[in-house]
């Protein structure tokens, strides 16, 4: 299986402002995705991001909001940008493994004042 | 597009009693059925999964079926534990290679 690292594992923020998060992964992989996880909730997908392009957004997640980057096929991040209290979830980075298995990370539990 | 529902919300059961969790889904096309285990302050974690060329799947205490025909798939737990406490979701991976989850079930285990 895959072993992802996510940080920062917390943090709480101000509104206005933007918060990257890192994902690294410790082998190579094709497929990573973030999703947001409001409290209570379920998983909602944000986007899929693609190693040398733009990330491809789902239905209400747009790039100036969460611009995504995927440098190389270990490391993946996502910008919250210009955070209000409506922002504040888990973002969870996932990856597909052998077998279209996903795995995630531990999530960053963000919280918006 | 692909749509799941997941039932109950919540279930509450004695120690060493049997949970069942039920998820329907709507496109006929996806073939791949995980169920994750999220316990507080953790991301999910992938405990069994089922694919459609398959009707059951055990490992240990769990299991999966899955009803191709009605479009259902149940995760079941035996004799279960304190330890078993927490947020259950299933998914499906629908022709587009995404996953969609259901709504999550939160299981308590009463010692």
């Amino acid at each position: 299986s895959a072993v992802i690292s996510q940080k920062p594992s917390r943090d709480i923020c101000q509104r206005g402002t933007s918060l990257t998060i890192q994902c690294q992964v410790d082998s190579q992989v094709t497929m990573m995705f973030w999703y947001r996880q409001q409290p209570g909730q379920s998983l909602t997908l944000i986007a899929t991001a693609n190693q040398g392009s733009e990330a491809t957004y789902e239905s209400g997640f747009v790039i100036d909001k969460f611009p995504i980057s995927r440098p190389n096929l270990t490391f993946s991040t996502l910008t919250v940008s210009n955070m209000s209290p409506e922002d504040s979830s888990i973002y969870l980075c996932s990856v597909e493994w052998e077998g279209n298995i996903q795995y995630f990370g531990a999530g960053t539990r963000l919280s918006v004042l | 597009g692909e749509n799941v529902e997941q039932h109950p919300s919540t279930l509450s059961v004695q120690e060493g009693d049997s949970a069942v969790i039920k998820c329907t889904y709507s496109d006929s096309a996806s073939n791949y059925f995980p169920w994750y285990k999220q316990e507080l302050g953790k991301g999910p974690q992938l405990i069994i999964d089922i694919r459609s060329n398959v009707g059951e799947k055990k490992d240990q205490r769990i299991a999966v079926t899955l009803n191709k025909t009605a479009k259902h798939f149940s995760l079941h737990i035996t004799e279960t534990q304190p330890e078993d406490s927490a947020v259950y979701f299933c998914a499906a991976r629908d022709s587009s290679y995404k996953l969609i989850f259901g709504s999550g079930t939160r299981l308590l285990v009463r010692p």
